[in-house]
């Protein structure tokens, strides 16, 4: 039972667009919440994250949203870019941030 | 500082076979971490070690075992290697209980036959 979910395995945007990449989880419990991206051959290297008690962290072009009452989180890129192409992973953290459960990843791919 | 390294960077092995992956981190963090990644699955955690002297179990921990070396390092071995072992092997790092950004390697391509 996946408790991240990232439901669109790919997304396709024009350069200079807006991204829009999403995260579902289940466990109440999670009470921090961080987006990885990753490029190939490469380990994920950290982005931007977001406490439970806030809805929303901006960092430059990258924001993070936090619905809590549906367990949703989005991360939004403006302006999109072709170099921001990669695989985002979201993931979220409980006991006492020791352990990170990870979705299962987003391909973004940012066209010229 | 080289961040989180990890050796080998790919390593092909007969199932029964046993090796050790190994890593390590110049960045005086506490705790260090081990997940394995496989398509559409994300990255799950393998085993981790919230600080030198202790590991615990991850989501994913059979068929694996873990050494905490000293602060820097942190090995994962497998036994008796079995194709569905066949992933991408990560190691992380991070800084301690009150932080929750984890740095990671780059990463260990395993192939099992």
């Amino acid at each position: 039972d996946q408790q991240v979910k990232q439901n669109s395995p790919s997304l396709s945007v024009q350069e200079g667009r807006i991204s829009i990449l999403n995260c579902d989880y289940t466990n109440s419990m999670f009470d921090y919440f961080l987006w990885y991206k990753k490029y190939p051959a490469e380990g994920p290297t950290f982005l931007i994250s977001i406490s439970s008690i806030k809805d929303k962290n901006e960092d430059g072009r990258f924001t993070v949203f936090l619905n809590k009452s549906a367990k949703h989180l989005s991360l939004h890129i403006v302006p999109s870019q072709p170099g921001d192409s990669a695989v985002y992973f979201c993931a979220a953290s409980h006991n006492a941030g020791n352990m990170l459960t990870f979705g299962g990843g987003t391909r973004l791919m940012v066209k010229p | 500082n080289a961040g989180v390294t990890q050796t080998p960077k790919f390593q092909v092995l007969k199932t029964g076979q046993s090796m050790t992956l190994q890593c390590a981190q110049d960045m005086n963090h506490n705790s260090m971490y081990w997940y394995r990644q496989d398509p559409g699955m994300g990255l799950r955690l393998i085993y981790y070690s919230a600080s030198e002297g202790t590991t615990d179990k991850g989501e994913v921990p059979n068929g694996y075992n873990v050494s905490r070396l000293n602060k820097r390092e942190f090995s994962l071995r497998l036994e008796s290697a079995a194709p569905s072992q066949t992933s991408v092997y990560f190691c992380a790092s991070k800084k301690g209980p009150s932080s929750y950004e984890q740095y990671f390697g780059p990463g260990t391509r395993l192939t099992v036959t």
